[in-house]
């Protein structure tokens, strides 16, 4: 069975660019999360959609952060612009439903210089 | 609010030796969810085991072992007979239905074994 994909696995911007991350998530599973992650720390929560409603966005700054979940199945996280505190790994998750074990893709490296 | 504590920020032991990681929590909620996670230098997150909080049994799943009490908050990671390949940064989360079911990390423990 495939896990979680992510692309790219490696991003490098300028600041004030936008970029876009995608994640496909594993088959039959309604839980999608998006994390980010700094160096040295433990993953901490952007969005989590239940299908395709984003049930819980409180970490997301919303003035340059912005998700989507078309159909339920693939999602994609935006910046806009991005700015130097944005470098960081950002990484994806999805679950068979909630509190059960999450299976998370390799991530993307955002750099941005 | 919920919190998760990994006061080893690293750990370094020769191999063959047990190492036990220690993961202390914080909740106000009765039922919740405790889990293990190892994220190798590739980077994706292993998900390693997940406890409820009305099942406090020890688990042992090969060279791994997990000691759960809740009379300590805690829910500790025992590797025994440590080899290379167990290197990597482990990660203990807890997840419950008031903090809207989101995964709270620890900071997590970088576990280093030489052969």
């Amino acid at each position: 069975e495939a896990g979680v994909v992510q692309s790219p696995r490696y991003k490098i911007i300028e600041k004030k660019q936008p970029v876009a991350f995608w994640c496909n998530p594993i088959s039959g599973h309604n839980t999608l999360y998006w994390y980010l992650q700094n160096l040295g720390q433990g993953p901490e929560l952007l969005i989590r959609y239940e299908n395709e409603e984003a049930v819980d966005d409180s970490q997301l700054p919303k003035d340059r952060f912005s998700a989507e979940r078309l159909k339920g199945v693939d999602s994609t996280l935006k910046i806009q612009p991005a700015e130097l505190g944005d470098s960081a790994v950002y990484l994806c998750a999805s679950s068979l439903r909630e509190n059960t074990e999450a299976f998370f893709g390799q991530g993307t490296r955002l750099t941005v210089v | 609010a919920q919190k998760v504590t990994q006061a080893q920020t690293e750990i370094s032991v020769v191999e063959k030796e047990d190492v036990t990681l220690d993961c202390v929590y914080e909740t106000r909620d009765t039922t919740y969810y405790l889990f293990w996670y190892k994220q190798p230098p590739s980077g994706e997150l292993v998900f390693l085991i997940r406890r409820n909080s009305f099942d406090e049994q020890n688990e042992i799943s090969g060279r791994y072992s997990w000691n759960f009490q809740k009379s300590t908050s805690s829910f500790n990671f025992t590797i025994t007979a440590s080899q290379v390949v167990d290197s990597a940064v482990y990660f203990c989360a807890l997840s419950n239905n008031n903090a809207g079911n989101m995964l709270t990390f620890g900071g997590g423990t970088r576990l280093m074994v030489k052969p």
